[in-house]
């Protein structure tokens, strides 16, 4: 079965800096997906970022770029130049066999 | 998402009434999730579909039924409510040749037991 396991619940950031949110997960599958969700209080829930496992090169989108490290089973997503707006829970998520499993997600907090 | 509506997005209900929650979708992707959030779980999948009349069983399932009669609807149905079943609900939708793309998601219900 499919597990993946976000190691800190809460973090915080000072505007400007850069934060590290830890995801692992585990599968005994070959092929499947890595993905980054946002949710702000809104509720709404926002894909940040994803990476394709059979892709070596690390994704990267504006200032979230993710470190993937298929051999440990981790997927870090790296937030550079925090924002206010940055702040909500953030969410790992591992796609395969048709379903979408979450981690508990890490609340992220950014201080002016 | 203008894609994929909930309703209703807020609902208060007492211990032992039915439930019925619903999931549209506009964008005739095969695959809907339903899944609920509480704190300290993240997202945990309940029911899915893949297809009309084809809906297989997530991890926390116990509780609940889900019924899909055309492409664009997707019920989730909590047959007596109970307070443990007080949660948000969340429902997704997905096409497979665009997994990559990952899922869209409602706006989500806060349900209430009481």
């Amino acid at each position: 079965a499919q597990t993946v396991t976000q190691s800190q619940p809460e973090m915080s950031v000072q505007e400007a800096e850069t934060v590290t949110l830890s995801c692992t997960y585990d599968t005994s599958e070959s092929d499947y997906y890595l993905f980054w969700y946002k949710q702000p209080p809104s509720r709404q829930m926002i894909l940040v970022i994803r990476q394709e496992a059979y892709k070596q090169q690390n994704a990267t989108e504006n200032r979230f770029s993710v470190n993937f490290q298929k051999a440990a089973k981790s997927f870090s997503l790296k937030i550079s130049d925090s924002q206010l707006g940055d702040a909500a829970m953030y969410f790992c998520a591992s796609y395969n066999t048709d379903k979408l499993i979450f981690g508990t997600g890490t609340r992220l907090q950014v201080f002016p | 998402d203008a894609g994929i509506t909930q309703s209703p997005r807020h609902k208060v209900t007492e211990t032992g009434t039915p439930v019925t929650l619903r999931c549209h979708q506009t964008e005739n992707h095969r695959y809907m999730y339903w899944y609920r959030q509480d704190p300290g779980h993240g997202l945990r999948l309940i029911h899915y579909s893949y297809g009309v009349k084809d809906t297989d069983k997530g991890e926390v399932s116990d509780g609940y039924s889900v019924s899909r009669s055309k492409t664009e609807d997707f019920l989730l149905t909590l047959e007596s409510a109970t307070s443990s079943q007080t949660s948000v609900y969340f429902c997704a939708i997905s096409e497979p040749r665009r997994v990559d793309y990952g899922y869209t998601f409602g706006s989500g219900t806060r349900l209430t037991v009481v």
